[in-house]
């Protein structure tokens, strides 16, 4: 059974960090892209970074870049978002999810349960 | 950046109600559309991928048409489990953007 979950979040103050990680289990995680989306209390979904299968090739949200990074641990089969120069805007929940291969259209088909991130003076 | 919007935002329907929620994009995106389905304190979980194609284990009822730019979900006949959140989604370029949800309610 695929899963994915999240740890690491938590109550941070403005300016501070914060890396979350992403357990994978039921399939190679080298095999996947990977990704973090986020979504702030009881709003819509935004997606913040990917990860191409060997590491080698990221993509950012311009609200992030420069501040977040991502990066894996095939070997752990785990993904990790360092957030770095955290702002109030960041607080959100943020989720770990496997893009699809072989659908044609990449669809996002397993997210984690979601971890809380709170920045917040 | 491609702009999704979605409509409506809400509705109210009932038990056995046919639903339908459109999607826009700001522009060409072929059949590159996912829809999700969110309920309260949960993940999202995909129902359609590539505009049309049912996700495997969600029931008959949800089924997704369009390309280009402009696309529909629909549930044929809605049940007590479907009152949740839906939102669409493009991936034919990055960033990977959502539209806002259409959030279906009990009548």
């Amino acid at each position: 059974e695929v899963q994915l979950v999240e740890s690491g979040g938590g109550l941070v103050h403005p300016g501070g960090s914060l890396r979350l990680s992403c357990s994978a289990s039921g399939f190679t995680l080298s095999s996947y892209w990977m990704h973090w989306v986020r979504q702030d209390p009881g709003k819509g979904l935004v997606w913040v970074s990917r990860m191409n299968t060997d590491g080698s090739s990221t993509t950012y949200a311009d609200s992030v870049k420069g501040r977040f990074t991502v990066s894996r641990d095939n070997a752990k089969n785990t993904l990790y978002l360092q957030m770095n120069s955290l702002r109030v805007e960041d607080t959100a929940v943020y989720y770990c999810v496997r893009e699809g291969r072989g659908s044609g259209s990449y669809p996002f088909d397993y997210w984690g349960q979601g971890t809380l991130v709170t920045v917040s003076s | 950046d491609i702009q999704m919007t979605q409509s409506p935002p809400s509705l109210s329907a009932s038990v056995g109600d046919r639903v339908t929620i459109s999607c826009r994009a700001s522009q060409y995106i072929s059949k590159f559309l996912n829809w999700y389905q969110q309920k309260p304190g949960r993940a999202p979980n995909l129902l359609i991928y590539a505009a049309s194609s049912l996700q495997s284990g969600v029931p008959s009822r949800f089924s997704g048409s369009g390309s280009g730019t402009d696309f529909t979900l629909t549930i044929s006949s809605l049940q007590p489990e479907d009152f949740a959140t839906y939102f669409c989604q493009q991936s034919y370029s990055a960033p990977r953007t959502f539209g806002g949800g259409t959030k279906v309610e009990i009548k």
